[in-house]
């Protein structure tokens, strides 16, 4: 696609339940990216993959937080439990890996854990 | 500990004046830094970079001033438009263009008519 998707726009869930998002990002970008934005904060770093290499986790809350992507592409990342503080706008950032001027970003999902 | 800081969570300017954010950052190793605009709704767009080594960088009415020794860059726009009223971050890597960014919070500029 033209730009990178993600889906759904808005979640809200109840605490203890577990949640999906989901990440399309641009065709052709090697790199995949996730952040979070909370209330007040700047965008904070989760989980970075490019290409076949292993992901960069380093960035990721706890343990009931996961996230996996297929075929290189589609990105899915997975919040088991979830607490009220996961509620944040979650955001997905596509690049190449050479020669990128900056990320893509997508227009985020916005859960909430009630 | 923030390694990227954006100390003024707001910021005013008239319509056709200069708008000036900034932005510190205490990891000595980043090496490359950009500026990304966010509209309500909306994912950040990428605004402008500039690479450790230079001083400047320029686009349009964006202009990107780092200051190594200080640890601090500085986003000029000039003129100002309400256009331009958006939450600005500033953001930063280690490893050149690639690798994960680390983001300050934001400023939010306001350009009023």
């Amino acid at each position: 696609g033209a730009g990178v998707s993600q889906s759904p726009s808005n979640k809200v869930t109840e605490k203890g339940k577990d949640v999906e998002l989901r990440c399309d990002p641009i065709s052709g970008h090697t790199a995949l990216y996730w952040y979070r934005q909370s209330l007040g904060q700047g965008l904070e770093f989760l989980i970075y993959f490019q290409g076949n290499s292993a992901p960069d986790k380093s960035g990721l809350p706890s343990d009931r937080f996961s996230a996996e992507r297929t075929g290189g592409s589609v990105s899915t990342l997975t919040i088991q439990r979830t607490q009220q503080e996961d509620s944040a706008v979650y955001l997905c950032a596509s690049s190449f890996f050479t020669g990128w001027r900056g990320y893509t970003f997508g227009s985020g999902t916005r859960l909430t854990v009630v | 500990d923030q390694q990227v800081k954006q100390n003024s969570p707001s910021l005013s300017v008239q319509e056709g004046r200069i708008s000036i954010l900034n932005c510190d950052y205490t990891n000595s190793m980043f090496d490359y830094f950009l500026w990304y605009k966010k509209y309500p709704a909306e994912g950040p767009t990428f605004l402008i970079s500039i690479s450790s080594i230079k001083d400047k960088n320029e686009d349009g009415r964006f202009t990107v001033f780092l200051n190594k020794s200080a640890k601090h860059l500085s986003l000029h726009i000039v003129p100002s438009q309400p256009g331009d009223s958006a939450v600005y971050f500033c953001a930063a890597s280690v490893g050149g263009s690639q690798g994960n960014l680390i983001f300050g919070k934001g400023t939010k500029l306001s350009v009023k008519p």
